[in-house]
């Protein structure tokens, strides 16, 4: 079963405009809600994170949105640069082991 | 200030074989937590470590183990090696297993 859903395999956006990357979950235990980049033949950096007491944290051109009774998190990126051309994972915090469960991925293409 | 380092970074095995992968973390985390990922998913959580014991698991067969040592650094190894484990194996670490966890770059770990 899968416990994460990021449904866009891939975004194109243009550079200056706004890119929004989606997550759902099925889990309502879950209480800390992380996005996470990742550049080829790298490891994931941490981006932003939110916990379940919130619904928006802003970091910079990086918001992330939760959504709790839609069981939906986003992530906004504005305004999009082509250095942010990468895939980027939904990450939730499992439980007492602080386990991450990881989406499958969304591969944003910032085009010059 | 070093991040976490995993050594080897490539490695070529032929199924039945055992390997053993390293992780140094952060200096001052104590929390050692290894993931797997294969092509097109997310990371899968293997297992994590706290103080030299293990404090999560994952869904793996018991050829997976682990240990971490008193400075913190911490092996994974795989016995019976099969085509299925060929995957990137990354070490994440954090203060006491809490969020974010901050990851290496992984090893690429090759099935022949």
């Amino acid at each position: 079963d899968q416990q994460v859903k990021q449904n866009s395999p891939s975004l194109s956006v243009q550079e200056g405009r706004i890119s929004i990357l989606n997550c759902d979950y099925t889990n309502s235990m879950f209480d800390y809600f992380l996005w996470y980049k990742k550049y080829p033949a790298e490891g994931p950096t941490f981006l932003i994170s939110i916990s379940s007491i919130k619904d928006k944290n802003e970091d910079g051109r990086f918001t992330v949105f939760l959504n709790k009774s839609a069981k939906h998190l986003s992530l906004h990126i504005v305004p999009s640069q082509p250095g942010d051309s990468a895939v980027y994972f939904c990450a939730f915090n499992g439980g007492a082991t602080n386990k991450l469960i990881f989406g499958t991925g969304t591969l944003l293409a910032v085009q010059p | 200030d070093a991040g976490v380092t995993q050594s080897p970074t490539h490695l070529i095995k032929t199924r039945g074989q055992q390997v053993t992968l390293r992780c140094s973390p952060i200096s001052g985390h104590k929390s050692v937590s290894w993931y797997q990922q294969v092509l097109g998913q997310g990371p899968q959580f293997i297992f994590q470590y706290y103080e030299k014991e293990e404090r999560g698991r994952g869904n793996f067969p018991d050829r997976f183990s682990a240990r971490q040592f008193p400075n913190y650094s911490s092996e994974l190894n795989v016995n019976a090696l099969l085509l299925g484990d060929s995957a990137l194996y990354l070490c994440a670490s954090s203060l006491t297993g809490d969020q974010p966890q901050h990851f290496g770059d992984g090893t690429r770990l090759s099935i022949l």
